[in-house]
């Protein structure tokens, strides 16, 4: 079993519709990620967050350190944000770093 | 630009060919990386090290060695590749603990 798990796999969404991206993860963390992979392959970091919740323009990204869980939120979504998202932890007992296999959105205009 | 740099972008091996991908970035970040992303796995760790002079193993490490000498760079190094180690290669950079991660442009390798 993988220790970080990204539901779903794939997801295609309408121009202006709200999307979440879940992460749910069973290892102890000093921090999560989310990453998005554009279609030519580069990676780009969204976000870093170890509690709460953090905003840059229409992304907003949550954690629940009890629950092992994160969500990545996109509002108004466009389709530019046609992307792979992938979830990725800091795994501290190991000092390594695990991801998920990502989330493929695509967003029709 | 400020970044992560890696090269080569592609690169074909033959099988028991060795080959060094470089990885350099001038943010004067601490921690570096190595990633292998495979079609249906996701990124794996390969190698990382927190500080020059200091390198350790990830997921991934057999068949691969790395160094740092620097701060500012990173190379990976296959000492005998195998078709296995077909794969994209991403290098990655931070400030450690504390912002996020800088990725390069990725090395699309084969090895036949």
């Amino acid at each position: 079993k993988n220790e970080v798990e990204q539901s779903p796999q794939n997801l295609t969404a309408q121009e202006g519709e709200f999307i979440t991206i879940n992460c749910s993860y069973s290892v102890g963390i000093s921090a999560l990620h989310w990453l998005q992979q554009h279609p030519g392959g580069g990676i780009v970091s969204l976000f870093m967050l170890s509690s709460g919740k953090k905003k840059h323009g229409r992304l907003i990204a949550t954690i629940n350190i009890q629950e092992k869980h994160s969500s990545l939120h996109i509002t108004a979504s466009h389709p530019r944000d046609s992307a792979v998202y992938i979830c990725a932890v800091d795994d501290y007992n190991n000092n390594d770093m695990r991801f998920g296999a990502g989330t493929r959105l695509t967003v029709k205009p | 630009n400020a970044g992560v740099t890696q090269t080569p972008k592609f690169q074909v091996l033959k099988t028991g060919q060795s080959m060094t991908l470089q990885c350099a970035q001038d943010m004067n970040h601490e921690y570096m990386s190595w990633y292998r992303q495979d079609p249906g796995m996701g990124l794996r760790l390969i190698h990382y090290s927190v500080g020059a002079g200091i390198t350790d193993q990830g997921e991934v490490p057999n068949g691969y060695n790395v160094s740092r000498s620097t701060t500012e760079d990173f190379p990976l190094r296959l000492l005998s590749a195998a078709p296995s180690q077909t794969s994209v290669y991403f290098c990655a950079s931070s400030y450690t603990g504390v912002h996020g991660y800088t990725f390069g442009s990725g090395t699309r390798l084969t090895v036949v």
